[in-house]
């Protein structure tokens, strides 16, 4: 069974520019997470969807970060404009709701690595 | 509020010995998920283990164990015999199922290199 796909696995850009990070999320699964995780803070939760729908962006670091879900087998967290500190690793993860008889762990994509220049 | 702590920032062990992580955890729900992530150097998150709040039961799993001890809030790990290959960042976390889907909170992790 395929996992969590994001894209791309590594991308390198200069400060300024747009960078958008995309992800799968396993088929059947509706709730979606975004993390970021870097040596100073560890792994942070940035936004989660349930149902397609932004449920927490309490941890979106400010306005340059936005995600999107425009249907259940995709998400995009966009980074415009990218600055240096927003080089870390970001995590997609997907996992099953409440009441659908499932087990509730969270599944991670392999990451993508983002360096800003 | 949630919360979960992982106190061993660092650990070294020789090959062969055993190793314990510890996990402290708080809720105030009567309901919750306890879960172990392994991140390899590689970098990938691997989901190792989950137990139910109202399943005390300590698992085994080849050299994995857990003991889960709702009294002291906590969900140790320990591996027996390790093995180069268990080298990694261990997480553990807390999950919880409101109305509004899933959430989790993860602790800092516990870095484990096994010396060979």
């Amino acid at each position: 069974d395929a996992g969590v796909i994001q894209s791309p696995r590594h991308e390198v850009t200069e400060m300024g520019q747009e960078v958008t990070l995309r992800c799968k999320p396993i088929s059947g699964h509706n709730s979606l997470f975004w993390y970021r995780q870097t040596m100073m803070r560890g792994l942070e939760l940035l936004i989660y969807f349930n149902n397609n729908v932004p449920i927490d962006d309490s941890g979106m670091p400010e306005d340059r970060f936005s995600a999107k879900m425009p249907n259940a087998s995709f998400s995009t967290l966009k980074i415009q404009p990218s600055e240096p500190r927003d080089s870390a690793v970001y995590f997609c993860a997907s996992s099953l709701a409440r009441g659908q008889g499932n087990t509730g762990e969270l599944f991670f994509g392999e990451g993508s690595r983002l360096t800003v220049l | 509020a949630q919360k979960v702590t992982q106190a061993q920032t660092e650990i070294s062990v020789v090959e062969k010995e055993d190793v314990t992580l510890d996990c402290v955890y708080e809720t105030r729900d009567t309901t919750y998920y306890l879960f172990w992530y392994k991140q390899p150097p590689s970098g990938e998150l691997v989901f190792l283990i989950r137990r139910n709040s109202f399943d005390e039961q300590n698992e085994i799993s080849g050299r994995y164990s857990w003991n889960f001890q709702k009294s002291t809030s906590s969900f140790n790990f320990t591996i027996t015999a390790s093995q180069v290959v268990d080298s990694a960042v261990y997480f553990c976390a807390l999950g919880r199922r409101p109305n509004t889907g899933n959430q989790f909170y993860f602790g800092t992790g516990t870095s484990l290199t096994v010396i060979p």
